[in-house]
């Protein structure tokens, strides 16, 4: 088993561009979620999704979009990037919403 | 947003030395208390999921305890050693929203 995998683990991008962040799992899991990582602020939940198909914000979603059209992918689109989206982005999933997460190993994105 | 707090921020200790931290969660609507160890430049990574008061959870020498009517847990590290030095993350899931974290704590354990 793979785990949790997300892609790319390092990218920079100028101020109005968009990127999309992939995540994918093969433990067949159904809540998958996206977290921000800044220094002092813990971990925040960006959006998350209960299994294929449905999606639910977050602590933090304005500025990025999220879909789930299988169980196993759930890429997170940033839409117009700004610098205050600099930050270590994580991809977890578990079986279900009470389960431990698993995490992916980050995408570092800076905003220039 | 649920209010998770965790205390200290970070901790030194020696190599061989005990040491424990706390985490604080909202006392009503309980589900489930989580804990995570982040070591630096990884992801963090679950060491225990609690679910009942009174709760015991023990893996080698770290163990957590659970207290969801006065709404905390501790976890103990017993004779710390330089490769338990990480971030401590608890989360706390209370049933009908997603799970939230702490900041953690940050241990460094000096040999």
């Amino acid at each position: 088993n793979a785990g949790v995998t997300q892609t790319p683990k390092f990218q920079v991008l100028k101020t109005g561009q968009s990127m999309t962040l992939q995540c994918a799992q093969d433990m067949n899991h159904e809540y998958m979620s996206w977290y921000r990582q800044d220094p002092g602020m813990g971990l925040r939940l960006i959006h998350y999704s209960v299994g294929a198909g449905i999606t639910d914000q977050g602590e933090v979603p304005n500025g990025y979009n999220v879909s789930r059209s299988t169980t196993e992918d759930f890429p997170l689109r940033l839409l117009s990037a700004a610098p205050s989206q600099t930050s270590v982005y994580f991809c977890a999933s578990s079986y279900e919403r009470s389960s431990e997460q698993y995490f992916g190993p980050g995408t570092r994105l800076t905003v220039t | 947003i649920l209010n998770v707090e965790q205390s200290p921020q970070s901790l030194h200790v020696q190599e061989g030395d005990s040491t424990n931290f706390t985490c604080s969660f909202p006392s009503s609507n309980f589900y489930a208390l989580h804990w995570y160890r982040w070591e630096t430049a990884k992801s963090p990574e679950a060491l225990f999921v609690m679910t009942l008061n009174g709760d015991e959870k023990k893996k080698g020498r770290i163990s957590a305890t659970l207290n969801t009517k006065e709404g905390y847990s501790y976890l103990y590290i017993k004779g710390s050693q330089p490769e338990d030095s990480a971030t401590y993350l608890c989360a706390f899931y209370p049933g009908n929203t997603p799970l939230v974290f702490g900041k953690g704590t940050r241990l460094s354990v000096i040999a």
